[in-house]
Formats: structure tokens, sequence, C-alpha cells
């Protein structure tokens, strides 16, 4: 069956950086779009990024671009998500979800999603 | 960006009453070409990840109760649970997917029991 299984969050200050994991399993992964979406403790949910199934473009909602960057290694069944810049609003549980569409270009819905991890932004 | 807007924002329902969650988008997400709605639904339990309920504004996804159901159509949706059992208790999220990016989410229902 599908699994993803996010790895990489931790406490970092205002101002650093964090890199998370995904490990994919279970479909073919270089065939799919993924996604980054986040959500803040207590709040609702919130895209945060995308990235076509060949890596070859990608897509970030506003808040986060030009201080995150998405990517992934077809050959390891890995995406991830490099954070710099982090600022106290960033914190969240940030998941990984996979575009429902084969060779999709752009964003459709989210399913699976993994179980998440914690990043907290604090001084 | 379209705007997602979720009413109410929390509801109380007997076990085995329905509940209605209302979801309304700043412009249409209707389709014209293929008459389909780019509308998702999805379930949060406390503690969990989000689960797709729904696509298509009505496709009930595999495995799903058909308790669960989605309708509407241009900027209006509806997510009923026909007979509200214990373990749909959980935050309902609409989701379009229409025009993107950013795939935007509405700002979540919470369903208790009464």
């Amino acid at each position: 069956q599908v699994q993803l299984v996010e790895s990489g969050g931790g406490v970092v200050q205002p101002g650093g950086s964090l890199r998370l994991s995904c490990a994919a399993s279970g479909f073919t992964f270089s065939r799919c779009g993924m996604h980054w979406v986040r959500q803040a403790p207590g709040k609702g949910l919130e895209w945060v990024a995308f990235i076509r199934f060949d890596g070859s473009n990608k897509f970030y909602a506003d808040s986060v671009k030009g201080r995150f960057t998405i990517s992934r290694d077809n050959s390891k069944n890995t995406l991830y998500l490099q954070m710099n810049s982090l600022r106290v609003e960033d914190t969240a549980v940030y998941y990984c979800a996979k575009d429902p569409v084969d060779y999709n270009t752009s964003p459709n819905w989210f399913d699976p999603w993994g179980q998440g991890t914690l990043v907290t932004v604090s001084s | 960006d379209i705007v997602m807007t979720q009413s109410p924002d929390s509801l109380a329902v007997s076990l085995g009453e329905r509940a209605t969650i209302n979801c309304k988008s700043s412009q249409s997400v209707l389709y014209r070409s293929n008459n389909k709605n780019y509308l998702a639904w999805y379930q949060q339990k406390p503690g969990q990840p989000p689960k797709l309920l729904i696509s298509w504004a009505s496709t009930r996804e595999s495995g799903v109760p058909d308790r669960f159901s989605g309708s509407g159509s241009g900027t209006d949706f509806t997510l009923t649970i026909s007979s509200l059992q214990a373990e749909d208790v959980a935050v309902y999220y609409c989701q379009q997917y229409y025009n993107t990016p950013p795939a935007t989410f509405g700002g979540g229902t919470k369903v208790e029991i009464k």
C-alpha cells in the first residue's frame, strides 16, 4: 500500500534552516507530482509547495516563496523540503502528500498524506 | 486566489442524525468543458493526518462509508453525513483544485456529538 513517511522536523531558532524528507513507497514515485502541506497548531491546512513528477517544475505558496525549496530524488523515492530563513509563523506540522494524477503538471487534490513532522521555530 | 469559506465553524449533532457542512468558493470551480467541479473534501480526526473522502465534489473514495455524500456545483457545495456515527467526530475541510497554484482549503468545520 502507499506509504509516506516524513522526517527531519525539530526545534530551530528564527532565521535558521531545516530540511525535511519524505520517504515514499507502494507506488511508482517517478510518475507522481508531490506536495508539502502544513498545519499550524490548532489551525487549518495550508498548501506549501508542489513539484512535478520529473522535478522540472515547482510551485510555492506566497508565504514561503524565496525561502523554501522543494526537490525530489526519484532514484531514492524521496521528497525534500529545504526551509531557510525560518520564522515563528512557520511553526507547524508538515505533511507530504501525493497528487493522485500520474504525470500531472499542476496541483490537484491530496491523497494520501503522511503522518507529518513537527517543525517548531522558537528562540 | 480562490477563497474557500466553510460554515458553520462547528456543529454538534446527535448520534444517528444528519450533519450538513457548507463550503462556498469565491469563484466558480466548475470547468464547463467537462462539467466537473474541482472540489475535494477531507476528514481529519484528532492526532491524524487528513484523509480524502470525496473528489470532483461528489465522487466518494473507495472505502468511504456511503453515509458521506457531497453535492453542489459552481460556488456552493455541501458535505452531508446522513447518520452520524461516533467515529465521524473530526474536522472536515473542503479544497479547490480548479485554479492552482495555490490549492486552497476552507477553514474547517468541527463535528462533535451532541
